[in-house]
């Protein structure tokens, strides 16, 4: 079976200021990564993802998250916040092969961007 | 650019009633899904549909759930008798392949029974 954490369930920052999210995992296979992010009123969106290869992974909005396998962690980073950031952050893993590709959701993170 | 719909963005309905939730996924995707996200907690998966039948189901989709594709283009979850602790937000999602991060997801629905 696998977990997510997400260790914080809110995140207030000020515009411009750097974020991290923070998402932790646990799985006794290979796994694939997931960021998801969720504007008010939208569905759950894509952010970026981690499959292999470089464990640092890009989304085309400034964000970027690392792999570290000997952490089981998975954290998001942004450098600089906009107030179009404010939405709520989910992290999911699921396996890499074989088995169930459903993926494990952790319970979000709520990014709170202040002017 | 194509998105998954659902309606009704809000339900409210009594205990013990039936509920249909209803999503239409992106037109050319062939593996539809249903999560759930209770109140402060993590979405969880309900339950995965392909090529007319369920495809995988987690222990929350007993049977008081089921789902359909009634035509071409809905797909819906159905709770036969709601619980309290049905109440939750629910969403659809469609992919083209059966891997996550294919999916699409939709708004979701409120659902609150009282």
């Amino acid at each position: 079976a696998q977990s997510v954490t997400q260790l914080d369930s809110q995140v207030p920052v000020f515009e411009e200021a750097p974020v991290e999210l923070r998402c932790n995992y646990s799985s006794s296979v290979s796994v694939y990564l997931f960021w998801y992010v969720q504007y008010p009123n939208q569905g759950l969106q894509l952010l970026l993802k981690y499959l292999s290869g470089s464990t640092l992974v890009e989304s085309i909005n400034g964000f970027e998250a690392e792999f570290n396998k000997s952490q089981t962690s998975f954290h998001l980073r942004k450098p600089s916040v906009h107030i179009s950031d404010t939405a709520e952050y989910f992290c999911a893993v699921s396996h890499a092969s074989g088995g169930s590709y459903i993926p494990t959701f952790g319970r979000g993170t709520s990014l709170i961007v202040h002017p | 650019e194509p998105e998954v719909t659902q309606t009704p963005s809000h339900q409210v309905t009594q205990m013990g009633q039936e509920v249909i939730l209803r999503c239409v996924p992106i037109s050319n995707h062939l593996y539809f899904y249903w999560y759930r996200q209770i109140l402060g907690q993590k979405v969880e998966f309900l339950v995965s549909f392909y090529n007319n039948e369920i495809s995988e189901k987690s222990e929350i989709f007993d049977d008081q759930f089921s789902v359909e594709r009634p035509d071409g283009s809905n797909f819906t979850l159905k709770i036969r008798s709601t619980k309290l602790e049905d109440s939750a937000m629910y969403f659809c999602a469609s992919s083209r392949q059966v891997r996550i991060d294919t999916q699409y997801f939709g708004p979701g629905t409120r659902l609150t029974v009282l």
